[in-house]
């Protein structure tokens, strides 16, 4: 069975620009979810979406946004980059009713200039 | 923020040793998991334990959970070189679909 698969592995971009981050759940998970990892804060929790809708957002500004469409595979958009936001990004993914257990991918590393 | 400390921030280990590492939470949870992250990379789910169980094994893994002290400890037996990576626990709670994780103990086992 594949795993959560996610696009590019490295990103770079200039501040202002706009970042867009691509993830494929397992095959049968309708959930997923969206992590950031940036050096001296740990794992945050960006947004969850299930069935195509946004089910839970995290305390993060609105130029980070998503979607997903329906064959449940994300996109994750970064609109008007900050350095601060140079990180690893994670999505994971589940079945909606086994939420607290969510697998993930192998992320994608973005920097910002 | 993050919800969970881990203790400790650190751990070097000899090959067949055990380690020990500890996280404590704050609010209420519904229950507890364990990720590994290797070299910046995924996490890897371990295990999970619920907030009405107080110890969980997998393999050589042994969780408990102390949900009076808001703690956790996760033991690995007999560590192996591959062990090799940072821990995280991660709780969820009443804010669903959100895991809230801990900074994280980076275990280094030496062949």
């Amino acid at each position: 069975e594949a795993g959560v698969t996610q696009s590019p592995t490295h990103l770079i971009k200039t501040r202002g620009q706009q970042a867009t981050l691509r993830c494929s759940p397992i095959s049968g998970h309708t959930s997923v979810y969206w992590y950031q990892q940036a050096l001296g804060l740990g794992l945050q929790f960006l947004l969850w979406y299930d069935e195509g809708e946004e089910r839970n957002r995290g305390n993060f500004p609105p130029r980070f946004s998503g979607r997903q469409f329906p064959n449940y595979s994300s996109e994750l958009n970064v609109n008007a980059l900050e350095l601060e936001d140079s990180a690893l990004y994670l999505c994971a993914s589940s079945w909606r009713r086994s939420w607290e257990t969510q697998y993930f991918g192998p992320g994608t590393r973005l920097l910002v200039l | 923020s993050q919800q969970g400390e881990e203790d400790p921030q650190a751990l070097s280990i000899q090959e067949g040793e055990n380690a020990t590492m500890n996280c404590s939470y704050k609010t209420s949870i519904n229950n507890l998991q364990w990720y590994r992250q290797n070299s910046g990379r995924g996490l890897v789910h371990l295990i999970l334990i619920r907030s009405n169980e107080r110890e969980k094994h997998s393999g050589r893994l042994r969780v408990t959970l102390d949900t009076s002290k808001k703690s956790s400890s996760l033991l690995i037996t007999a560590s192996r070189a591959a062990d090799t990576a940072s821990y995280f626990c991660a709780t969820g709670g009443t804010s669903y679909g959100k895991l809230t994780f801990g900074q994280g103990t980076i275990l280094t086992v030496h062949p």
